[in-house]
């Protein structure tokens, strides 16, 4: 089946740094692909689409500004959490669907375990 | 997309049949169902999804009830690696996000 792999599986950050993540299609290319975070004992809750070549689509409540998405090529997208704070710590999960195969499910990647301290 | 409703969670032994209930009661006739699991600490990782008629895969069977308002997903032989929280989808087939609800943490015992 497809891959989608994040980098770093884990990081752990100084309060107020910034970090980024990044989410490959490794064996597709995708448009669109999709950030979620969940908390402990807490389902995935779905932050942005990111869109190949334009802006990322927000879901209510999420600071455009805080999670800043880049999705430069059919296979990267890349999330940096800015100015993290402690109550960003979480876990980062990305999914893609292949632009070629519609009507698909959706990959996703393994997640990135964000601890800031 | 509709809004489906699952035990919080459930107990299964090994070596036997798993089957998580799903209700769907809102589903509109362009949504398909579809089901992920989550292990500990990991992505979500798909396992099988069907409009009216029921499936099957390596992974799973997929029972959708003839009105279509709930589901069972059926692991046939669930062993301890089976066990994971199961999410329960639906949405319109070439929709693009998928909205994960609280799903059904299913725990195998040995």
């Amino acid at each position: 089946g497809a891959v989608v792999s994040q980098h770093p599986s884990w990081v752990i950050c100084k309060s107020g740094t910034s970090v980024k993540i990044e989410c490959r299609s490794l064996d597709f290319q995708a448009t669109t692909m999709f950030w979620y975070r969940q908390f402990p004992k807490q389902s995935l809750m779905l932050m942005a689409t990111s869109n190949e070549g334009s802006k990322a689509t927000y879901e209510q409540g999420v600071e455009k500004d805080k999670f800043l998405i880049n999705h430069a090529s059919l296979t990267l997208s890349t999330l940096t959490v800015t100015s993290a704070h402690p109550e960003d710590s979480s876990f980062y999960i990305c999914s893609a669907r292949d632009l070629d195969r519609v009507n698909t499910e959706a990959f996703f990647g393994q997640g990135t375990r964000l601890t800031v301290v | 997309d509709a809004k489906t409703t699952q035990p919080t969670s459930m107990d299964c032994a090994e070596g036997r049949a798993a089957n998580l209930p799903c209700n769907h009661s809102t589903i509109s006739g362009n949504e398909y169902v579809y089901w992920y699991r989550q292990i500990h600490s990991q992505g979500p990782q798909y396992i099988i999804h069907g409009l009216k008629n029921n499936e099957t895969n390596e992974m799973a069977s997929l029972i959708i009830t003839e009105d279509r308002k709930s589901s069972t997903l059926i692991l046939p032989h669930a062993t301890l690696r089976d066990t994971a929280v199961y999410y329960c989808i639906v949405r319109v087939q070439g929709a693009q996000k998928l909205v994960f609800g609280q799903g059904t943490r299913l725990t195998i015992n040995p």
